[in-house]
């Protein structure tokens, strides 16, 4: 089992369209969660920390569910900018420190005029 | 401000040759770290650095090698290239611990290497 997962997709959905992504870690000593936005053969980027009560930035909503291990990533009124891979990142992972980050495969997603 | 600078940006290898990714940051970042990516993976902490003179290893440390002597550089040595390591290396850098959400990572815009 991947320590993070997450649909791959793609996700096609028209401009306007809200469109949410799920991401399942297995380390449940995993104290930390970010979404990370990668643009097409660029560099990641932070897109936003994950808090456990939840937080909102603009269009984009980030739930944390530490009783069932997924974090959450709402778009509301997608843009043709949006378009991009969504990185789930936790920490604690394989390489055996707490503090290390582990990266999911991320979840693609096309936003359609 | 040039943020992390990554060189080259591309680079092809034959099997067997050596060479090394350079890596920089003008942001008195202490920690520094290389990833790789390859498709349908995450990326995958090859080593990392928490302060000049400190090094430590990551998930997939096995045919690299890296040095820290000043806080800016963080190069990644392939010792003997082989195929498998065909992949996009990302440097990155944080002020602190990248899993304090004060420290956010910041990445370099990538090196792609190919290994024939």
């Amino acid at each position: 089992r991947k320590e993070v997962e997450q649909d791959p997709g793609p996700f096609n959905v028209p401009e306007g369209a809200t469109v949410a992504f799920n991401c399942t870690y297995s380390n449940s000593a995993s104290q930390s969660f970010f979404w990370y936005r990668q643009d097409c053969r660029k560099e990641p980027k932070l897109l936003m920390s994950v808090y456990s009560s939840g937080n909102e930035d603009g269009r984009f909503t980030a739930q944390l569910n530490r009783a069932s291990q997924y974090i959450s990533l709402l778009i509301r009124d997608s843009k043709l900018s949006d378009s991009a891979t969504y990185l789930c990142v936790v920490t604690g992972g394989s390489s055996g420190s707490a503090r290390q980050l582990t990266f999911g495969s991320g979840t693609q997603l096309t936003v359609l005029p | 401000n040039a943020g992390v600078t990554q060189t080259p940006k591309f680079q092809v290898l034959k099997t067997g040759q050596s060479m090394t990714l350079q890596c920089a940051q003008d942001m008195n970042h202490e920690y520094m770290s290389w990833y790789r990516q390859d498709p349908g993976m995450g990326l995958r902490l090859i080593h990392y650095s928490v302060g000049a003179g400190i090094t430590d290893q990551g998930e997939v440390p096995n045919g690299y090698n890296v040095s820290r002597s000043t806080t800016e550089d963080f190069p990644l040595r392939l010792l003997s290239a082989a195929p498998s390591q065909t992949s996009v290396y990302f440097c990155a850098s944080s002020y602190g611990d990248p899993s304090s959400y004060n420290s956010p990572l910041h990445f370099g815009n990538g090196t792609r290497l190919t290994v024939t």
